[in-house]
Order: structure tokens, then sequence, then C-alpha cells
């Protein structure tokens, strides 16, 4: 079964630096990648998914990742913070199984960010 | 906007009450799904229905059931809540069951138990 770690369950940065929220997953074949963001009191919204093709995806809210087979990691960056990114991000995978299939989906444990003014 | 709704967001029951949770959706989405959601915890998977066909997940106590009764709607029932049963729940959504397929959630229901 896959597995996803998630490094850091709390991230601070301050407002306009780097943020770079870590995922690596466990699967030797590479498997479907997606990074989830989930405001207090709200339920999970997609930021961006890997799925096949270009290796940097790119998502909402100025949110990009990149897929590094080499590393097995899938991580989330943001070149500059806003004050309203502030939020819970999960990582999550799921398997390449065979066509027509049903391919669980395993969260990461997430990792808060907090932005600093 | 298609979307997921979940009502009511905050639901307070007795300790050993039963309690249902309501999901429905506006997507037309083959698959409908229930999380448990613990503070500062991943979702947690306690079913999901592909069309009619119902899928329990192994560690899901026999405490919590299900029902779809057509497309758009899917309700959580917990026959006999106890403390531990404390927790957001989710429910999401998708297209199909295939790995490549994101997942559209609902805001949630926050569940108390007395």
């Amino acid at each position: 079964a896959q597995s996803v770690t998630q490094l850091g369950s709390h991230v601070s940065v301050s407002e306009g630096a780097l943020v770079l929220l870590r995922c690596n997953y466990s699967s030797s074949v590479p498997p479907y990648l997606f990074w989830y963001v989930q405001y207090p009191n709200q339920g999970l919204q997609l930021l961006l998914k890997y799925t096949t093709g270009a290796t940097l995806v790119k998502g909402i809210n100025g949110f990009e990742a990149e897929f590094k087979k080499s590393e097995t990691s899938f991580h989330l960056t943001k070149p500059s913070a806003h004050m309203s990114d502030a939020a819970e991000y999960f990582c999550a995978v799921s398997d390449r199984g065979n066509s027509g299939g049903y391919q669980k989906v395993t969260f990461g444990t997430g990792t808060k960010l907090q932005v600093i003014p | 906007d298609a979307m997921v709704i979940q009502n009511p967001r905050y639901q307070v029951t007795q300790f050993g009450k039963p309690v249902t949770l309501s999901c429905s959706q506006t997507l037309n989405h083959n698959v409908m799904y229930w999380y448990q959601q613990k503070s500062s915890q991943a979702p947690k998977l306690l079913f999901h229905y592909y069309d009619k066909d119902f899928n329990n997940e192994a560690d899901t106590p026999d405490n919590f059931q299900s029902r779809r009764p057509n497309t758009s709607f899917c309700f959580l029932d917990i026959r006999s809540p106890g403390l531990g049963d404390a927790a957001m729940y989710l429910c999401a959504t998708s297209r199909a069951r295939t790995g490549n397929q994101p997942q559209h959630f609902g805001d949630g229901t926050r569940l108390s138990i007395l």
C-alpha cells in the first residue's frame, strides 16, 4: 500500500518569503500525486495534481509542485507567502492501478502553515 | 457553482443517541466518500459508494452506517455515538474511482457528543 510522509507538522514563514512544504511517497512505481489545502472549519480543496506529463505542476493561488522520481518527492512551493495562505496542507497519493479499478487515496498527516506578518 | 453541501455544519448529540449527517452534490459524480477527521489529523476514510455499490473500509466500526438513496444524496448514520466519535465528518465526491481523479469536498459537519 502507498504511504506518504510530510516532513514538518508545522511550518512558519514570514509574509513574502518562500513557502516550501515537503512530501515524499513510498512507492517504487510513481503514483498519482495531489496537494490539498484546508482552511479552518472547511473541507479540503484541491490545489494541484500530478498524473502524467510535465513534472512541474502549477496550481491555484500561485502554488506549484515538482514531481521528482529520483527523490520520490512532490514538494509544494510558493515564491512569496501571503497571510491568506495560512492553512493546513495535505499531500495525497494514489496508485496507478488497472483501468477502471479502485485506487484508494492515502493522505499525509498534514502541515500547518503559519504566515508571520 | 457545482458543489458538495453538508448539513448541518455543526451537530451536537448525546452519548448513545443516533445521529444522521447528510451530504448532497450537484456535480453528478459517481463516487461519494465519507471521511472522519480528528483535530490535526489526516482524513480517515470510513466508506465510499461507487454508484449504488457500498464499500466499507475494514477498520470502520459497525456503529457507522451509510445510505445513498440516489446519485445526489448520501447519509452517514451513527447508531450509538460515543465520546470518541466526536470529530469533523467530511463528505467528498469524485467522477470515478480511479486514482487520477481528484476528490471534491464539502465543508464538513463538526460533531460534538455530550
